[in-house]
């Protein structure tokens, strides 16, 4: 199985601040990753998609780019709604693996 | 737009089994691929299959497999996952989720979800 790491597992940030989320891979994975937001009690809500593909109606103050094993989500300006886990999920090969989680939080 | 509507939470013993429903809507959902996603309290995302009734198509990750039912009602555009010889471990929250079908520049597919049910909860308990 693919293991996916990520750093660091939680984050302590402004309103404001420029964050960023790393992904790593344990072999490579071209472009096969997604990038995934969490609020407590809620599904996932897919962010990015194929390592940089914006998925519609998510702002545009997120942004992913990597490629093989080591990824990365950055979010330009953090808005009061962006506390949330981030996680990130590869699909080179089954099973479906994501990594651990980041949490971002005040 | 897609929507996914899971059953309710259950409570189940150690030994028994359960099944989960997920039921689709706004999609033709013979031609979709459902996966189910668990989180276990405090903890990240598992994914456990995938089911494309179209296909016929079911794959469950190993670390299910014996224990793993997923299947389709075409008729009613639901799917199941029914797990068996639960534990304490099966504790968690059992999402469905839709991959939709994204092909790149280069011909690749790749399997991500886009659309996901609002999570079933089951508690395994003595």
């Amino acid at each position: 199985d693919i293991q996916m790491t990520q750093s660091p597992s939680s984050v302590s940030a402004s309103v404001g601040d420029r964050v960023t989320i790393t992904c790593r891979a344990s072999q490579d994975i071209n472009n096969w990753l997604t990038w995934y937001q969490q609020k407590p009690g809620k599904a996932p809500r897919l962010l990015i998609y194929a390592a940089s593909n914006l998925q519609s109606e998510v702002p545009s103050r997120f942004s992913g780019s990597g490629s093989g094993t080591d990824f990365t989500l950055t979010i330009s300006s953090l808005q009061p709604e962006d506390f949330a886990t981030y996680y990130c999920q590869q699909s080179k090969s089954f099973p479906l693996t994501f990594g651990g989680g980041t949490k971002v939080e005040i | 737009q897609v929507q996914l509507v899971q059953s309710g939470a259950e409570v189940k013993k150690p030994g028994s089994s359960m099944k989960v429903s997920c039921k689709a809507s706004g999609v033709t959902f013979r031609s979709q691929t459902i996966s189910w996603v668990r989180q276990a309290p405090g903890q990240g995302l598992v994914w456990m299959g995938r089911i494309t009734p179209i296909l016929g198509s079911v794959y469950s990750a190993q670390e299910f497999q014996g224990r793993i039912i997923i299947s389709a009602d075409e008729s009613t555009s639901t799917a199941y996952m029914e797990l068996s010889g639960l534990t304490l471990e099966d504790t968690a929250v059992y999402y469905c989720a839709r991959e939709p079908s994204f092909q790149d520049t280069t011909g690749y597919l790749h399997y991500f979800f886009d659309f996901w049910g609002q999570g079933t909860v089951v508690s395994v308990s003595s």
